[in-house]
């Protein structure tokens, strides 16, 4: 059964850090592109980052670029976000999905990240 | 990155259908097949029901169907249920990003 386990959400405040992981099983990690999305409270879904299976090809959409950064374990079977200088807009359940193309098959339980002072 | 439009909000009767459009650009849906639908129960992890287009993953039932026409995807509910009801996403695919719609709430009525 595949599985994704977010984990690493919490309370933080304007201009902190806080480094996300989604861990993978039930299949072969290595072989799939990994991707983050978020959704805001009350509001849609919004992708945030992809990064492929060799971790040659990384992608971020405009409002994170420069602030966040994916990398992924293969030997762990992990992907993390680093999220750096964080603002309130950044608050939202963040969820680790997997697939390539931005069609993504299974996707983890979510982990709320909360900006705030 | 502009997310990609759709009604905020359709409805129908059981038994009846439904069809959700999804708008983008030749930058985005227009210009690949990836186009992906999601269904969003409240409190739940999005759902795939469609991807490259029409095609639909195994366990989603027949009566979800996907097209597209242009810059515009689409999204058919036939014969709706009452667990139908839920939040409707598209997503596509444009090369250096990828980019979900607003999101449609179907209502069964």
């Amino acid at each position: 059964e595949v599985q994704l386990v977010e984990s690493g959400g919490g309370l933080v405040k304007p201009g902190g850090s806080l480094r996300l992981s989604c861990v993978g099983s039930g299949f072969i990690f290595s072989d799939y592109s990994m991707n983050w999305v978020r959704q805001a409270p009350g509001k849609g879904l919004e992708w945030v980052s992809s990064i492929s299976n060799g971790s040659s090809h990384i992608y971020y959409a405009d409002s994170v670029r420069g602030r966040f950064i994916i990398s992924r374990d293969n030997a762990k079977n992990s992907v993390d976000l680093q999220m750096n200088s964080l603002r309130a807009e950044d608050t939202a359940v963040y969820y680790c999905a997997r697939g390539q193309f931005g069609q993504t098959d299974y996707w983890g339980q979510g982990t709320l990240v909360t900006v705030s002072s | 990155q502009s997310a990609l439009t759709q009604p905020r909000s359709v409805s129908g009767s059981p038994g009846q259908s439904v069809t959700i459009s999804c708008t983008g650009t030749s930058n985005d849906v227009g210009g690949y097949k990836y186009v992906s639908w999601y269904q969003q129960h409240p409190g739940k992890a999005p759902r795939l029901m469609i991807y490259d287009v029409n095609k639909r993953p195994s366990g989603v039932p027949d009566r979800f169907s996907g097209s597209k026409s242009g810059n515009t995807a689409s999204l058919t509910i036939s014969g709706l249920q009452a667990e139908d009801e839920a939040d409707y996403y598209c997503c596509s695919y444009a090369a250096t990003y990828r980019v979900f719609g607003g999101g449609t709430k179907v209502t069964v009525l």
